[in-house]
């Protein structure tokens, strides 16, 4: 099993629609948690970070699950400028005396107008 | 502030040659991380340094890589006897501490070896 495991896509959705990524991991002594956006040949960057509480920027929102060991994604009135591909990113967990970061494979999404 | 630097941007090479990528982390940032992407595939850890140490080496080829971090100027990449399955985008992340702060990407060398 991967340490961290997204869906590939590709996610078409039209403009306006509203679209949710889930990805799993495997290690529970994981402590950290980001989504990640990268565009086509452009290098990964922060969208934000994951809260036991849960957390909402604007129209993104995303939770944490421990029980389950997942976290999720939901972009709510989907742009065209949304199309990318968005990395779930997972760190803890002691690997050789430091806590490791994990990158997932990502989702990649298009909007469609 | 300058952003995680990396140069070049682009690289060709022949096979048999060999790569140099620099990656100047962001000011205030002593924890690099190197990353490869092979077209349509994810991020592939390869090497965590802090200057002057390798912390881990768990993703580096066994042969013809290595990577330094030296107490003065970038860290760097270094690809002897570059091959075919070499070309893919190198991409240099910089962290304030270890693991679990935020990581800050670099805009990556693409090399390309013909």
């Amino acid at each position: 099993r991967k340490e961290v495991e997204q869906d590939p896509g590709p996610f078409n959705v039209p403009e306006g629609a509203t679209v949710a990524f889930n990805c799993t991991y495997s290690n529970s002594a994981s402590q950290s948690f980001f989504w990640y956006r990268q565009d086509c040949r452009k290098e990964p960057k922060l969208l934000m970070s994951v809260y036991s509480s849960g957390n909402e920027d604007g129209r993104f929102t995303a939770q944490l699950n421990r029980a389950s060991q997942y976290i999720s994604l939901l972009i709510r009135d989907s742009k065209l400028s949304d199309s990318a591909t968005y990395l779930c990113v997972v760190g803890g967990g002691r690997s050789g005396g430091y806590q490791k970061v994990t990158f997932g494979i990502g989702t990649k999404l298009q909007v469609i107008p | 502030n300058a952003g995680v630097m990396q140069n070049p941007r682009h690289l060709v090479r022949r096979r048999g040659q060999e790569a140099r990528l620099r990656c100047s982390p962001m000011k205030g940032h002593s924890h690099v991380y190197w990353y490869r992407q092979l077209p349509e595939e994810g991020l592939k850890f390869m090497v965590y340094l802090q200057k002057e140490n390798i912390i881990d080496e768990s993703g580096m080829p066994k042969e013809r890589f290595s990577a330094e971090f030296p107490k003065e100027g970038p860290s760097i990449l270094r690809i002897q006897q570059v091959v075919r399955g070499d070309s893919a985008a190198y991409f240099c992340a910089s962290s304030p501490s270890q693991g679990l702060e935020t990581q800050y990407f670099g805009p990556g060398t693409r090399l390309l070896v013909l």
